[in-house]
């Protein structure tokens, strides 16, 4: 298995609602990331999980939360967004977090909150 | 601050010719740079990693080139093809592991 997999590919939340994104991968990769890219933006980093402990981003707003419960699966909870969050979500995982490696990236969540 | 630039938004080149895309960075030493093809609505896919004592890199049609003296990086597609049509963006990491990307270049083949 080569893939990395996001769930939902959609979805759309009121600014009340509390929302998660699933992010799977079994390529045995020790690094874990979510991106947030908006319209004709490169990906910006969020968070990243490497060996399962957790670095931020300290511009994220802490409405978005992550988790990880194990080295194959990351979760992104949502809660109060805002409409300016409205993007294409990224998870990707790379072998390690330091070195030579190239991510590899799911096919997103595009999230639209109204 | 540091800045990627990569050459132009958009960029339309004659099916067979070479497509040649251009990443430049300032105030950056990056260990890495790397190469991402992008399609629409679609997660980034890995192409090419170069290291910076790295002049060059090849895979099938593609070449990248690393100059750190000039602080660029040079991205070719040979004999290209419609469907290599996509935004193509260019990703530096540095030895404290930040990675930052470029903007893209949408790359347009035609037929």
């Amino acid at each position: 298995d080569t893939e990395v997999t996001q769930t939902p590919k959609h979805l759309v939340m009121g600014m009340t609602n509390k929302k998660s994104l699933k992010c799977e991968q079994h390529m045995g990769h020790r690094a874990m990331y979510w991106y947030k890219q908006k319209a004709k933006k490169p990906p910006e980093l969020m968070f990243v999980y490497s060996y399962e402990k957790l670095s931020i981003n300290e511009s994220v707003p802490s409405r978005f939360s992550p988790e990880c419960p194990n080295s194959s699966l990351l979760n992104l909870h949502l809660h109060a967004l805002q409409p300016e969050d409205s993007a294409l979500y990224l998870c990707a995982s790379s072998q390690d977090r330091w070195g030579p490696y190239g991510y590899t990236f799911g096919s997103g969540t595009r999230l639209t909150v109204v | 601050s540091q800045k990627i630039e990569q050459n132009s938004e958009a960029l339309n080149i004659q099916e067979g010719k070479t497509a040649t895309l251009t990443c430049n960075y300032t105030n950056y030493s990056p260990a890495y740079l790397q190469w991402y093809r992008q399609d629409p609505g679609r997660g980034p896919v890995f192409l090419l990693l170069i290291r910076e004592n790295e002049k060059e890199k090849r895979k099938e049609r593609l070449k990248v080139t690393f100059d750190t003296t000039l602080k660029q990086s040079l991205f070719h597609i040979t004999a290209s093809q419609p469907a290599d049509s996509a935004t193509y963006l260019c990703a530096l990491m540095n030895r404290d592991d930040k990675i930052i990307f470029g903007k893209g270049t949408r790359l347009h083949i035609l037929p």
